[in-house]
């Protein structure tokens, strides 16, 4: 198995524009996670899915954010407009039963400038 | 009070000495403890994880936890140059089912 794939691996974008982030979780796993991590805050859990409904979006920082999963294959990570203050890392993991032993992918280098 | 403390370091040891990196939590009512390693650039890996009070090992890694005095730690003996990376301590608390991670402790191990 190839892991979890994100892409992009890197996104520079302008604020006001629209930034799509992409996951493809690992084949069986039934939880898909979106974490944000900065140096001042650390790693945070954004949302999570379970057999692709969103569970917990509470860590979604506001409106401008929002995160689907149409299939067990697939997931994204809207954010519009960004804002210089969403320049972060990205990551997406994915597990089987929970949060025992998340597998993290590359994760997404996003700059808004 | 954060909800899952760790030292930011840098911790810095010898190679081949014994690293000691801990964590503390403040929900008392936690049951699972993990620990993750990120080198520079790249994404968290699992390390260990522990659920009951004492020890538990795996190869160099040693993860100790206590509960009365909510702490977790991690040991790593006979460091190496490769250990060199930023080590997380996670958290499932009771009242969630969602990691809390701790703001991670740089371990710099010196040839």
């Amino acid at each position: 198995d190839a892991g979890v794939i994100q892409s992009p691996r890197h996104e520079v974008t302008e604020m006001g524009q629209e930034v799509t982030l992409r996951c493809k979780p690992i084949s069986g796993h039934d939880y898909l996670f979106w974490y944000r991590q900065t140096m001042m805050r650390g790693l945070e859990l954004l949302i999570y899915f379970n057999n692709n409904v969103p569970i917990d979006d509470s860590g979604m920082p506001e409106d401008r954010f929002s995160a689907k999963m149409p299939n067990a294959s697939f997931s994204t990570l809207k954010i519009q407009p960004s804002e210089p203050r969403d320049s972060a890392v990205y990551f997406c993991a994915s597990s089987f039963a929970g949060f025992k032993n998340p597998f993290f992918g590359s994760g997404t280098q996003l700059s808004v400038l | 009070q954060k909800e899952v403390e760790q030292n930011s370091g840098p911790l810095s040891v010898p190679e081949g000495a014994i690293a000691s990196l801990n964590c503390t939590y403040s929900d008392r009512g936690s049951q699972s403890f993990f620990w993750y390693r990120q080198y520079s650039g790249k994404s968290p890996e699992l390390i260990m994880f522990i659920y009951s009070n004492g020890d538990k090992e795996d190869g160099r890694f040693t993860a100790q936890l206590n509960k009365a005095s909510q702490y977790v730690s991690l040991l790593i003996r006979d460091s190496q140059p490769s250990d060199s990376a930023t080590y997380l301590c996670a958290v499932i608390p009771s009242y969630g089912q969602n990691f809390v991670f701790g703001p991670g402790t740089r371990l710099s191990v010196l040839p």
